[in-house]
């Protein structure tokens, strides 16, 4: 069955980088689109970011747009979050979720990886 | 970007009660829009896709209506694995959102 599972949050200060990874398993991960999606600590959920099956096609929240950048490795089946200039705001949960294929929506997520900005 | 407010935020139910949630878009999205359940400590799960199309595994009790801007979330006899929080979320465009949330409590 698909398994999303995601790695390499932690705490770290306002403004340095953090890299989310995403393990991907169960499906033809080069078909498929895939998104980032958080939820800071009882809120609600936010998008981040998507890229296109291939890479080609990238979008951000305006949130994030400028500081973070999404990427794949189809070779590895393995999606990134490269997070610059962490602000204490992107303290969240961040959760990987693939695209659904046909239809809107996305599914399924993964367990997700906290990520805590703070001095 | 898309505004999507859910109403209500919160509501107390008993098991087998009939539940409507909305979800109303600030401009046009057609039948771009989803519907997702929460449990807590749990990543949401797909319930309703195209607005009106079942999930696959999901229970038929699990039911979603509308088009243009105004959606809604049904469940008929809610049973007490439904007590959960509920969101909606939009696909017309980048960047996409996600509506508010609906938190199901047990009355």
């Amino acid at each position: 069955q698909v398994q999303l599972v995601e790695s390499g949050g932690g705490v770290v200060k306002p403004g340095r980088s953090l890299r989310l990874s995403c393990a991907a398993s169960g499906f033809t991960f080069r078909s498929d689109g895939m998104h980032w999606v958080r939820q800071a600590p009882d809120k609600r959920l936010e998008w981040v970011a998507v890229i296109s099956y291939n890479g080609n096609y990238t979008y951000y929240s305006d949130s994030v747009r400028g500081r973070f950048k999404i990427s794949r490795d189809n070779s590895q089946n393995t999606l990134y979050l490269q997070m610059n200039s962490l602000r204490p705001e992107d303290t969240a949960v961040y959760y990987c979720v693939k695209d659904r294929r046909g239809g809107y929506g996305i599914d399924p997520w993964g367990q997700g990886t906290l990520v805590t900005v703070s001095s | 970007a898309i505004q999507l407010t859910q109403s209500p935020s919160s509501l107390s139910a008993s098991v087998g009660d009939r539940v409507i949630i909305s979800c109303r878009a600030s401009q046009d999205i057609s039948n771009a829009l989803a519907w997702y359940q929460q449990t807590p400590g749990r990543g949401p799960k797909l319930l309703i896709y195209d607005a009106s199309s079942l999930e696959s595994g999901v229970p038929s009790r699990f039911s979603g209506s509308g088009s243009g801007t105004h959606f809604t979330l049904t469940i008929t006899s809610l049973q007490p694995e439904d007590f959960a929080t509920y969101y909606c979320q939009e696909f017309d465009s980048y960047p996409l959102t996600f509506g508010g949330g609906t938190k199901v409590e047990i009355k």
